[in-house]
């Protein structure tokens, strides 16, 4: 089946402690986004990437780094330098960037305590 | 700067009545995108359609139907006939330029009671 895969779907860490959330898409979309949800709100997008090898920063990119490897990955690491990083994460795709509509994974809940 | 707008955070309803979710959004762009999502429980979020802004044509997908108003920036989706499982978040979307980026409003909560 086609889509996309994030795991692990609960993380729980330690302050302090930098953590990856794995995303893995095989629709051979070339774009891929990360999101943040916090109860109660929208979307806020983190980092996105455009293509292979590239990726530019969202709205709330600060205490995040990304790498775009493969087509098919784009895994976020959540460092300590992230203030309130307790969250819901969300990957997307899309075929390419513009004006597509974006295909989402299950979602990671990270809790930090 | 760009902004949606989804007024309505919760709305309660019995089944098979029908319910209309708005979305205001504001840009300056003259050719722009508008989505509307539904977020069951699970927490995925699921497609449900895309608007250019040039077409302002409604649209109808079974129970869902679509009002595109560039006259009052709305964009509202409503749903006839409503079911337990319209049981959802759903988020109106603005895409932002030509990068890919999404504005997402702050949601509305729809709950179908039976």
């Amino acid at each position: 089946d086609g889509g996309i895969t994030q795991s692990p779907k609960y993380l729980f860490r330690k302050e302090g402690q930098n953590v990856t959330l794995s995303c893995e898409q095989n629709l051979n979309h070339d774009a891929m986004y990360w999101y943040r949800q916090d109860p109660g709100q929208g979307l806020r997008l983190i980092y996105y990437s455009q293509i292979v090898n590239d990726f530019q920063k969202g709205d709330i990119a600060e205490g995040y780094s990304v790498s775009r490897e493969k087509k098919e990955s784009f895994p976020l690491t959540v460092t300590s330098a992230q203030k309130n990083p307790t969250a819901f994460y969300l990957c997307a795709s899309s075929i390419a960037s513009g004006f597509y509509e974006q295909y989402f994974g299950p979602g990671t809940r990270l809790t930090v305590t | 700067a760009q902004k949606v707008t989804q007024a309505q955070t919760e709305i309660s309803v019995v089944e098979k009545e029908d319910v209309t979710l708005d979305c205001v959004y504001e840009t300056r762009d003259t050719t722009y995108y508008l989505f509307w999502y539904k977020q069951p429980p699970s927490g995925e979020l699921v497609f449900l359609i895309r608007r250019n802004s040039f077409d302002e044509q409604n649209e109808i997908s079974g129970r869902y139907s679509w009002n595109f108003q560039k006259s009052t920036s709305s964009f509202n989706f409503t749903i006839t006939a409503s079911q337990v499982v319209d049981s959802a978040v759903y988020f109106c979307a603005l895409s932002e330029g030509n990068t890919g980026k999404l504005i997402f409003g702050q949601g509305t909560t729809l709950q179908v009671k039976p």
